[in-house]
């Protein structure tokens, strides 16, 4: 089942612009993983954030973590037409029994050129 | 080489049919896991295997069934699927450590399943 939910489900932004993507969960977590999707393709890890650590930055991404208000936003800067894809966060659930990530829903973005 | 190869990468097969997915990953990893995926929706967990074993099934008809024959490998056997058993199966593996570390996880490309 779905730990939480991702919004908005789907974005549409220029080249160039700035894209925000926020994910909420619902149980305490140990970490939070986001994933990015192209079309009918295999998931690709982008980040993980632990659930001590507030902010985390990979190049063009930047992902910030509440664990009062259970959220996460993801924001791609500057973006480009090949990141033209879905995305999703995942949480692994504390105290969950093995290796075990559940996936929000996603967030479709479509970056035009 | 940090790459999850899967085959086929498509596949149509009948109800009665029995046919086999099959995932390779060379990383050293001891997690491997098999997910479906709906159009438009998120994968959803089906099997965890570590250390060669089966540590998680959530709650997967019989009509699929996995097999970790070593620790580079994960099949996915498959017998008298419905067409709502049409999907996209992905495989991805992870790191595991003995305190079961959350680590990130590697998918392969996956295989687009048709049941007809």
């Amino acid at each position: 089942s779905q730990q939480g939910e991702e919004d908005p489900q789907a974005l549409s932004i220029q080249e160039g612009e700035n894209a925000t993507m926020n994910c909420s969960y619902k149980t305490s977590i140990n970490n939070l993983q986001w994933y990015r999707q192209n079309s009918g393709r295999g998931l690709v890890h982008l980040i993980l954030i632990r659930s001590n650590e507030r902010e985390k930055h990979s190049g063009r991404l930047r992902v910030t973590l509440d664990t009062s208000k259970k959220s996460s936003s993801l924001l791609i800067t500057a973006s480009r037409a090949a990141d033209t894809a879905s995305y999703f966060c995942a949480t692994v659930n504390r105290g969950a029994a093995g290796n075990k990530l559940t996936f929000g829903g996603g967030t479709r973005v479509l970056v035009k050129p | 080489d940090t790459e999850v190869t899967q085959t086929p990468k498509h596949l149509v097969m009948g109800m009665t049919n029995k046919k086999s997915l099959k995932c390779e990953q060379h990383m050293g990893h001891r997690a491997m896991y098999w997910y479906k995926q709906k159009a438009k929706k998120p994968p959803e967990l089906m099997f965890v295997y570590s250390y060669e074993k089966l540590s998680i099934n959530e709650s997967v008809p019989s009509r699929f069934s996995p097999e970790c024959p070593n620790s580079s490998l994960l099949n996915l056997h498959l017998h008298a699927l419905q067409p709502e058993d049409s999907a996209l199966y992905l495989c991805a593996s992870s790191q595991l450590d003995l305190g079961f570390s959350y680590n990130e996880q590697f998918f392969g490309p996956g295989t687009r399943l048709t049941v007809l």
